[in-house]
């Protein structure tokens, strides 16, 4: 995990509330993703950013919203748009955004929406 | 679009003995293929990886082996170690992407029984 920080490890939200989670990286990457883990299934790609103040949806963006403001730095909001939020997400970085580049994980945060 | 399949979903040895997980790819264009080890609540991190002008690839009791032609490669771990136990994905870069863009497998448990 050394090198990405995803705050808070567990989060509980009422239904109907947006929540931020926190994705920071002191790696000097450029790229930063988004994943959503659910049991039973692989890493689903939510947004990812190859660069500051620019992002792209992955495959699963409905009901999320990110900002690039800073490279260290790659927020992640579910919204109450989102049908189903309670999961585990992953945030991952990689040097470049450029194929045969490793992709460093975070140690994830767990949503629980109530 | 690009569609990865991992099997068994669930995998149980004997230390000492080898295991085998296999992976199935729908995209002829892809070109690199990650595998990840998930120990329980923490991120993914990278064991092994594999690009498609080479057909195995070995570091110490972990291979793994690419067959273009079918669309397939394994993971082979030999020797296991209770500490070998986790979950493990295959992923494959996306084809036409020039972004890295991962897909994940659905995930293999492996138990290895002392």
């Amino acid at each position: 995990d050394g090198g990405i920080t995803q705050s808070p490890k567990y989060l509980f939200r009422k239904e109907g509330q947006n929540v931020t989670l926190s994705c920071e990286q002191n790696l000097n990457h450029d790229a930063m993703y988004w994943y959503r883990q659910d049991p039973g299934q692989g890493l689903r790609l939510i947004y990812y950013s190859q660069i500051v103040n620019d992002f792209q949806k992955g495959d699963i963006a409905e009901g999320y919203s990110v900002s690039r403001e800073k490279k260290e730095s790659f927020p992640l909001t579910v919204t109450s748009a989102q049908k189903n939020p309670t999961a585990f997400y992953l945030c991952a970085t990689c040097r470049t955004g450029k194929p045969y580049n490793e992709q460093f994980f975070g140690p994830g945060t767990r949503l629980t929406v109530l | 679009g690009e569609n990865v399949e991992q099997h068994p979903s669930t995998l149980s040895v004997q230390e000492g003995d080898s295991a085998v997980i296999k992976c199935t790819y729908s995209d002829s264009a892809s070109n690199y293929f990650p595998w990840y080890k998930q120990e329980l609540g923490k991120g993914p991190q990278l064991i092994i990886d594999i690009r498609s002008n080479v057909g195995e690839k070995k570091d110490q009791r972990i291979a793994v082996t690419l067959n273009k032609t079918a669309k397939h490669f394994s993971l082979h771990i030999t020797e296991t170690q209770p500490e070998d136990s986790a979950v493990y994905f295959c992923a494959a870069v996306r084809g036409s992407s020039n972004t890295g863009k991962l897909i994940f497998g659905q995930g293999t448990t492996l138990q290895v029984k002392p």
